[in-house]
């Protein structure tokens, strides 16, 4: 199946640093990208949808200068966590699909992030 | 009104038994696509099936089935043998129309398979 690679896996760090996670598609050209966070015990939010070449879309409640995203790439996306604090805290996971109905979403296996 | 819904927050299962994962969905979009995903405790989503809203039969894969019941907007997940590996969270998502990438996700079912 299709692959998609997310890192850092984990990543702690002292509160006010900016932190990058990068998602890569590894053998398929993605038509778009996602950014989830999910919280302990909970579904998936979606944060934001990338497009290669255009700016990402957000959704409703999520700051875009906090969560800067950049799809520069067919295969690859960034999600910046820019002066992070504790609430920021959280696991983010990234998938890629391509155009199709039938087309399931191909996730990456999320990064743990917390912040001191 | 949720889009996706998964009344079950946790079912158990004994080993090598079979267990149906509920899910129903609410869409007036003719057009949709229904995925299951599994969240191992590690973390990483894992795509089991999909059944499209035109699919005259039910989906299959492996032990991995699709009990959809359109007229009932339901598409349960059956897994069959289970085994303890499959000890994990379940979540049912929809893709609602043929303009969107997007996918609604339900609140997740918590299997536990026991020996």
């Amino acid at each position: 199946g299709a692959v998609v690679s997310q890192h850092p896996s984990r990543v702690i760090c002292k509160s006010g640093t900016s932190v990058k996670i990068e998602c890569r598609s590894l053998d398929f050209q993605a038509t778009t990208m996602f950014w989830y966070r999910q919280f302990p015990k909970q579904s998936l939010m979606l944060m934001a949808t990338s497009n290669e070449g255009s700016k990402a879309t957000y959704e409703q409640g999520v700051e875009k200068d906090k969560f800067l995203i950049n799809h520069a790439s067919l295969t690859l996306s960034t999600l910046t966590v820019t002066s992070a604090h504790p609430e920021d805290s959280s696991f983010y996971i990234c998938s890629a699909s391509y155009r199709g109905v039938s087309q399931p979403q191909h996730f990456g296996d999320g990064t743990r992030l917390s912040i001191l | 009104a949720q889009k996706i819904t998964q009344t079950q927050p946790g079912m158990f299962v004994q080993e090598k038994e079979a267990v149906t994962l509920d899910c129903t969905y609410d869409t007036s979009d003719p057009s949709y696509g229904l995925f299951w995903y599994k969240q191992p405790s590690s973390g990483e989503m894992i795509f089991l099936i999909y059944q499209g809203s035109y699919d005259q039969q039910n989906a299959t894969e492996g032990r991995y089935s699709l009990n959809f019941q359109k007229a009932r907007k339901s598409a349960n997940l059956v897994i069959s043998a289970s085994q303890l590996g499959d000890s994990a969270m379940y979540f049912c998502a929809m893709r609602e129309g043929r303009d969107t990438d997007k996918l609604i996700f339900g609140t997740g079912t918590r299997l536990q398979v026991f020996p």
